[in-house]
């Protein structure tokens, strides 16, 4: 175990659902992450938020919208997604970067699948 | 493009055998990070090697790092069936948010 935890583990929605997806980190840590993983592409970086604020949106589409309400905890509501969402959808989280550079700790991620 | 390339894109070996995977990057990032993915699950961090540094061992890992070509290599000696994972490498630049481009993979598989 990573010390970050993402429920739920799989997800079936339709494209006119309303969900979300949960992160949390045990770690003590003050950034926290998503990733979109795809299929045959490379995982992408979509939001960044340092002591709970958003200091990254990666061009990600509204239907997608992130919540950090404290530095441990980390949302992802999703709206009227598409197809093409299906993915997996992993949190991370490091130390505040800061001036350095550190090593990021993955969940385990959500398979989410659009219908 | 701002990815990473990992190469080859997959590799199989006989366990005991040693596995090279390589990475060039394309953008003036100064840290390079490794990571593996077993199917379906989250990435775990290997190592991390900054632009000042060469090389870094870490127990059967053995990463360089070469800034002149933009290019990185992942050993793993004596490889054995739970290293069979992909293997991904990260660029990024101190001070820019620790915000990692990844690239695409190398796909390792060890046999017994």
């Amino acid at each position: 175990e990573t010390g970050v935890t993402q429920t739920p583990r799989h997800l079936v929605m339709g494209m006119t659902n309303k969900k979300s997806l949960k992160c949390e980190q045990h770690l003590g840590h003050n950034a926290m992450y998503w990733y979109k993983q795809s299929a045959k592409k490379p995982l992408e970086l979509m939001f960044v938020y340092n002591f709970k604020e958003q200091t990254e949106n990666n061009s990600v589409p509204s239907r997608f919208s992130p919540e950090c309400p404290n530095s441990s905890h980390l949302f992802l509501h999703l709206h009227t997604l598409q197809p093409e969402d299906s993915a997996l959808y992993l949190c991370a989280s490091s130390q505040n970067p800061g001036t350095s550079m550190y090593e990021q700790y993955f969940g385990p991620g959500t398979r989410l699948t659009v219908t | 493009s701002q990815q990473g390339e990992e190469d080859p894109q997959a590799l199989s070996i006989q366990e005991g055998e040693n596995a090279t995977m390589n990475c060039s990057y394309k953008t003036s990032k100064n840290n390079l990070q490794w990571y593996r993915q077993n199917s379906g699950r989250g990435l775990v961090h290997l190592i991390l090697i900054r632009s000042n540094e060469r090389e870094k061992h870490s127990g059967r890992l053995r990463v360089t790092l070469d800034t002149s070509k933009k290019s990185s290599s992942l050993l793993i000696t004596a490889s054995r069936a739970a290293d069979t994972a992909s293997y991904f490498c990260a660029t990024g630049l101190t001070g820019g948010g620790n915000k990692l481009t990844f690239g695409t993979g190398t796909q390792l598989k060890v046999e017994l």
